[in-house]
């Protein structure tokens, strides 16, 4: 298994851009989920997906989307960057989905996007 | 909503000594309590969690105790070793639906040779 996998490793955008971060597993988890890591403030929740087709928002889901078509991918759109939204960003996924109580979360490695 | 506060923010031990972080939480909801270690350039990766209807769990050199009442847990982690040095996280998490865990603000540990 290779996990969970995130594209790009780097990215640097400008101001007004968009881009898709790109999150991938392969271990059959029902639940995603993206956050946010910036220097003191631990990790914070930007959306999560309990399964296909269903998507919620987290602490700080303002300026992304996210969609999740299928099991193992779970795309995160930044739908015009700013400056406050460069960040390591992580995604992450355990099995359990809706119900069955919390569960250990495997996390990518991370995108480290910068905006100018 | 939940919070979680963690201290120290900063440690170094010498080698072989004893390191203990410590969070607490605030929402008495909360039933589930991982810990994560995070290496340089690398995402966090589980160490040792607890559930709330446990009060203490070893995993080799490291345990985890936590308290209800008092509403905190704490790691520990023995005979440590420059491996260990890394930052560490805690969380608390009480949404069966929706897992959503809430961080710390992370320890960087350094164990010095």
């Amino acid at each position: 298994n290779a996990g969970v996998t995130q594209t790009p490793k780097f990215q640097v955008l400008k101001t007004g851009q968009s881009m898709t971060l790109q999150c991938a597993q392969d271990m059959n988890h029902e639940y995603m989920s993206w956050y946010r890591q910036d220097p003191g403030m631990g990790l914070r929740l930007i959306h999560y997906s309990v399964g296909a087709g269903i998507t919620d928002q987290g602490e700080v889901p303002n300026g992304y989307n996210v969609s999740r078509s299928t099991t193992e991918d779970f795309p995160l759109r930044l739908l015009s960057a700013a400056p406050s939204q460069t960040s390591v960003y992580f995604c992450a996924s355990s099995y359990n989905g809706a119900g069955r109580g919390a569960d250990t979360q495997y996390f990518g490695p991370g995108t480290r996007l910068t905006v100018l | 909503g939940e919070n979680v506060e963690q201290h120290p923010s900063t440690l170094s031990v010498q080698e072989g000594d004893s390191a203990v972080i410590k969070c607490t939480y605030s929402d008495s909801a909360s039933n589930y309590f991982p810990w994560y270690k995070q290496e340089l350039g690398k995402g966090p990766q589980l160490i040792i969690d607890i559930r709330s209807n446990v009060g203490e769990k070893k995993d080799q050199r490291i345990a985890v105790t936590l308290n209800k009442t008092a509403k905190h847990f704490s790691l520990h982690i023995t005979e440590t070793q420059p491996e260990d040095s890394a930052v560490y996280f805690c969380a608390a998490s009480r949404d069966n639906y929706g897992q959503n865990f809430v961080f710390g603000p992370g320890t960087r540990l350094s164990v010095l040779p």
